[in-house]
């Protein structure tokens, strides 16, 4: 079952903060983040596993409720750079067999 | 290191037809899965190779199937074409830690059936 991803989308000025939703209605071996540029490949941000560990990048937080099934990706003074559709992964135990399902993705513009 | 590639990048198919896409993973990743975006609905998961044997599989019809070489190179087949097929198709290697590991993708093929 996809996860829910709140906002949709959202548009905000240079340095502005932003916070993305991930939600999922089973319980998750990990969360993964991504950014999708227009015309380009998904690209890794981060990964929060369950027990706490966070992989990934330098500029960008995130964090990883395990008993409420949600994690939230925080862009903090937002650079043009940051625009792009954000998707959340989550895998669920699957005896081995762990697959990454996906959000619907969540636009993020950057204006100046 | 080279990255994911996928061949051809775009691919233009009339209804009915079937397709081949290919895939070559990262240098020393034996995982590939497949994945199929079109707007409004993300990335939609249809399976996932490892050692030449599909893993998992996503919830598409059988026209859509997969394989994987020794090499873990990888192909995904999809027949019968229909016009709800149009869509990017994207391919991901990952080494196999599953959960503990990132995907890799690649640029994607984009597919367009008329």
């Amino acid at each position: 079952q996809q996860p829910v991803q709140s906002p949709q989308a959202v548009i905000l000025r240079e340095g502005e903060d932003a916070v993305i939703n991930c939600s999922s209605s089973k319980a998750l071996y990990s969360v993964h983040w991504y950014r999708q540029k227009h015309g380009e490949a998904p690209v890794f941000l981060m990964i929060l596993l369950k027990g706490g560990e966070q992989k990934g990048h330098e500029k960008i937080s995130a964090s990883f409720n395990e008993k409420k099934q949600q994690s939230s990706l925080y862009l903090t003074a937002s650079q043009l750079s940051y625009s792009g559709t954000y998707f959340c992964g989550t895998e669920t135990p699957n005896f081995g067999n762990e697959k990454l399902t996906f959000g619907t993705g969540t636009r993020l513009t950057i204006i100046p | 290191k080279a990255g994911v590639t996928q061949t051809p990048r775009y691919l233009i198919k009339t209804r009915g037809q079937q397709v081949t896409l290919s895939c070559s993973p990262i240098s020393g990743h034996r995982s590939v899965s497949w994945y199929q975006q079109t707007p409004g609905q993300g990335l939609q998961f249809l399976f996932e190779y490892f050692s030449e044997t599909q893993r998992n599989k996503g919830n598409f019809p059988g026209r859509f199937s997969g394989r994987q070489f020794s090499n873990s190179r990888s192909e995904m087949n999809v027949s019968t074409l229909e016009l709800g097929d149009s869509a990017l198709y994207l391919c991901a290697s990952r080494i196999p830690d599953t959960y503990n590991s990132p995907l890799h993708f690649g640029n994607g093929t984009r597919l367009t059936v008329t």
